[in-house]
This record gives C-alpha cells, sequence and structure tokens, in this order.
C-alpha cells in the first residue's frame, strides 16, 4: 500500500529556531500534499494544501510566513516553523494524495512529527 | 456548512460489538471515510464509503451510511483490546478538495 513518511518523528527546539518537517510519499507520485495540525485530544486541523510546483494554499488563520511550505517534486514536501514559539508545540500530520489513484479521493498520512518547543 | 460530529468516548467489553456514530452537514458530500489513530500517530485508513451506497462491509467492520439523516456509523464486530484508538470520521465533498474531520471518538475496549 501506499506509505508516507515523516522526518523527523520528534523534535525539540528552543523558542526562536526554526525547524523542517519533511514529507514524502514513499511508493506513489503525489500532486498534492496535505498540512495539518492536531491539538491534544482534539481533532486534525488542516493548516494547508501544497501543491507541486506552485505556492501553498493556506487555512484561514494560518500564517504563511510563519508556516512556510515548499513542495519541491512530487514525492516530498516540506513545512517550516519559523521562528518557532512554545504555542507552536503540535502533532504535525502530513498527508498526501496518490496523483495516480484514478479520482478516489483518498489520502494517506504520515505517522506525524511531534514539535516541542522550550 | 461544514461539520462533522462525533461523541467522544465509547467503551466496550471485548468480544462485544462496538458502534461508533458520526453525523455530517454537506449533503453534497463524494466521500465518506473512517480513520483509526492510535497514541502518538498518524492515521490509518480502515474504510470508507461513496455517497451512492448505503452500506459497506469489510470483514469486521460494517460502514452504514444514512443519506437523509446524514448519519455514518461504523460497526467493529468481536470488538478486540487492540481495536482500542481513536476513531475519526470524515468528509469530501463534491466540488471541494479538502477533508473535514470530526473530533474523533476514543475507542475503550476492556478486556
Amino acid at each position: 500500500g501506499a506509505v508516507v513518511s515523516q522526518h523527523p518523528s520528534r523534535v525539540i527546539c528552543k523558542s526562536g529556531t526554526s525547524v523542517k518537517i519533511e514529507c514524502r510519499s514513499l511508493d506513489f507520485q503525489a500532486t498534492t500534499m496535505f498540512w495539518y495540525r492536531q491539538f491534544p485530544k482534539q481533532s486534525l486541523m488542516l493548516m494547508a494544501t501544497s501543491n507541486e510546483g506552485s505556492k501553498a494554499t493556506y487555512e484561514q488563520g494560518v500564517e504563511k510566513d510563519k508556516f512556510l511550505i515548499n513542495h519541491a517534486s512530487l514525492t516530498l514536501s516540506t513545512l517550516t516553523v519559523t521562528s518557532a514559539h512554545p504555542e507552536d508545540s503540535s502533532f504535525y500530520i502530513c498527508s498526501a494524495r496518490d496523483r495516480g489513484s484514478g479520482g478516489a479521493l483518498q489520502q494517506y498520512f504520515g505517522p506525524g512529527t511531534r514539535l516541542l518547543v522550550l | 456548512g461544514e461539520d462533522v460530529e462525533q461523541s467522544l468516548f465509547l467503551s466496550v467489553r471485548e468480544g462485544d460489538s462496538s458502534v461508533i456514530n458520526c453525523t455530517y452537514t454537506d449533503s453534497s458530500s463524494t466521500y465518506l471515510y473512517w480513520y483509526k489513530q492510535e497514541p502518538g500517530a498518524g492515521l490509518q485508513l480502515l474504510t470508507y464509503i461513496f455517497s451512492n451506497m448505503d452500506m459497506k462491509q469489510d470483514q469486521r467492520l460494517t460502514v452504514l451510511l444514512n443519506k437523509k439523516d446524514k448519519h455514518l456509523s461504523l460497526r467493529i464486530a468481536d470488538t478486540q483490546t487492540g481495536d482500542s484508538a481513536i476513531y475519526f470520521c470524515a468528509e469530501t465533498w463534491t466540488g471541494g478538495f479538502k477533508t473535514i474531520f470530526g473530533a474523533g471518538t476514543r475507542l475503550f475496549v476492556k478486556a
């Protein structure tokens, strides 16, 4: 089955530093990837939709200068949390749609990255 | 509108059936999904159903869709302790591109 990986799985950083999270589709091409944020005991909140070769589309209330998204290839999207602060601590999950899925709108999810900002 | 609602908690005994319910508000939804999330992990797609279907069965899982009431349910037969997790209902609608998730139902299976 389709596999999506994320790296790192866990990161702890100091306030003010930037953190990059990678999302890769391992065995399929993904023209579209999604970035979600999940707070403890809450649902997933869509942050942005990342399309290969074009600018990401951000959801209302998500700062595009704070959360930089780059979808450089059909298998890789990165999320950079710039000047991270403790309130950015969360579980970040990416997902990808299979380009060759024939119209099915199924997303494949990565295992998530837990970010803790001290 | 964009709203998916689920009950937050369900507790069952091992071997019993579990039924997790979900209501959605967008009548033009095309795909409806059930995902499972174990602690500290991403989401695992369990099953999905097209909006023109009433039922889908996959081994221990049965999905029922009542389009009139906009109600979706997931039944897990012979529930095992390994089924303990959070279950998310989600929908993607025609013409849209986003998937909207419910808050998740935490299933606790007692041995």
